[in-house]
């Protein structure tokens, strides 16, 4: 099945500096890649998704790249805030309403 | 818009018990999905409804079930509990036309504790 494993695991930096999430997957069929961000005692928040026939998407400070022959995705935040701080986790599918295989998750504190 | 909905939020069970989550997910939402959180395990895929239909099965054992109600609630049902089912069940539901799915968006989960 699908591994997609997720790097680093923690993540910290300062207020206005940016972040960025890396993520490699292992199924080449998969075509849909979210990502989540929880904050302590809430469920997962899609903050963005890319699909495969798509390199890049930018949504105000956050960006998601995509790269399907290195089967690796990352996630950028720029001007990061306190208010970003949270875990964050990718995930890859072979559709966006089939059953979401996730990474580890990466704890990012912005102090 | 309500978003999904989960009941309830905290559980407290003893071994050896069963217990029942529910799930309401986002209005016109047609497909569930479950998953599990746990520290060790991160967010694993359990099952996936649509249209009262079990759609998608993860990798867990058959103590683990599911249902989908005619105006897409859900719940899932947890046998015979084990401590190691002590986790963060959470609730995601996709508006999904039957041909075109789209993104998950999630409950607040319901956390069960298994003493």
């Amino acid at each position: 099945g699908e591994n997609v494993e997720q790097h680093p695991s923690t993540l910290s930096v300062q207020e206005g500096d940016s972040a960025v999430i890396k993520c490699t997957y292992s199924d080449s069929a998969s075509n849909y890649f979210p990502w989540y961000k929880q904050e302590l005692g809430k469920g997962p928040q899609l903050i963005i998704d890319i699909r495969s026939n798509v390199g890049e998407k930018k949504d105000q400070r956050i960006a998601v790249t995509l790269n399907k022959t290195a089967k690796h995705f990352s996630l950028h935040i720029t001007e990061t805030q306190p208010e970003d701080s949270a875990v964050y986790f990718c995930a890859a599918s072979l559709n966006s309403g089939y059953a979401l295989n996730f990474g580890k998750g990466t704890s990012l504190l912005v102090t | 818009k309500a978003g999904v909905t989960q009941t309830p939020r905290y559980l407290i069970k003893t071994r050896g018990q069963q217990v029942t989550l529910s799930c309401s997910p986002i209005s016109g939402h047609r497909s569930v999905s479950w998953y599990q959180q746990t520290p060790g395990q991160g967010l694993q895929f359990l099952f996936e409804y649509f249209s009262e239909t079990q759609r998608n099965k993860g990798n867990f054992p058959g103590r683990f079930s599911g249902r989908q109600f005619s105006n897409s609630r859900s719940e899932m049902n947890v046998s015979t509990l084990e401590l190691g089912d002590s986790a963060l069940y959470l609730c995601a539901s996709s508006l999904d036309t039957g041909g075109v799915s789209y993104e998950q968006y999630f409950g607040p989960g319901t956390r069960l504790t298994v003493t």
